[in-house]
């Protein structure tokens, strides 16, 4: 079935310094969407990707799909405290009709 | 607008029992889907709903199952508890099928089995 691997599982960064979480599919996908949950909350959409390399940016953050439509980034530029949380990405493959979540990014951000 | 609602918010049953979840969606949504998480796992896809049929299923046993009423309130049912069911059960319900628009999800129950 398809799986969908999300790297590092966990970062710890100091207030201002930048983070990347990486998005790997083992199939093509039809699009790709961010979700972010805060510690104690659920996941709130964040943005969807769909055009083979494809750039959107959100602020400090930048979203990106690869040309392969198999693998996706959020990178966070000077991060702050409010950015605490985990970031999960969730691929849908048309074959399979389904919306699969990578295991999330943890990021913790140190004052 | 009223969001994602889930009930209840938190439960205790003991291994053995069978639990109702209960979720309802926001107005005008037809999709909604079950997820199961648990620390270091992620979410795992139970199933998705959509205008009352299972669209998808994820790999779980038969003891954890599902429907999806007119008004697109959804619940999920799990029977024959078991401790590693213990988990936190989020559903998401989106305007249209799952991954094709953006998902709203609920706060939440949290199942605790002893």
């Amino acid at each position: 079935g398809q799986q969908v691997m999300q790297i590092p599982q966990y970062q710890h960064v100091q207030e201002g310094e930048d983070f990347t979480t990486y998005c790997n599919s083992s199939t093509t996908l039809s699009n790709i969407q961010w979700y972010k949950q805060r510690p104690g909350g659920h996941p709130v959409f964040l943005i969807q990707l769909v055009k083979s390399g494809e750039v959107k940016k959100q602020k400090r953050l930048t979203f990106q799909f690869g040309e392969a439509k198999k693998n996706s980034s959020l990178h966070i530029t000077a991060t702050q405290t409010t950015d605490v949380g985990t970031y999960f990405c969730a691929g849908l493959n048309s074959g399979y009709s389904t919306l699969t979540f990578g295991k999330g990014t943890m990021l913790l951000v140190s004052p | 607008k009223a969001g994602v609602t889930q009930t209840p918010r938190y439960l205790i049953k003991t291994r053995g029992q069978q639990v109702t979840l209960s979720c309802s969606p926001i107005s005008g949504h037809r999709s909604v889907s079950w997820y199961q998480q648990t620390p270091g796992q992620g979410l795992q896809f139970l199933f998705e709903y959509f205008s009352e049929t299972q669209r998808n299923k994820g790999n779980f046993p038969g003891r954890f199952s599902g429907r999806q009423f007119s008004n697109s309130r959804s619940e999920m049912n799990v029977s024959t508890l078991e401790l590693g069911d213990s988990a936190l059960y989020l559903c998401a319900s989106s305007l249209d099928k799952a991954g094709n628009t953006e998902a709203f999800f609920g706060q939440g129950t949290r199942l605790t089995v002893v």
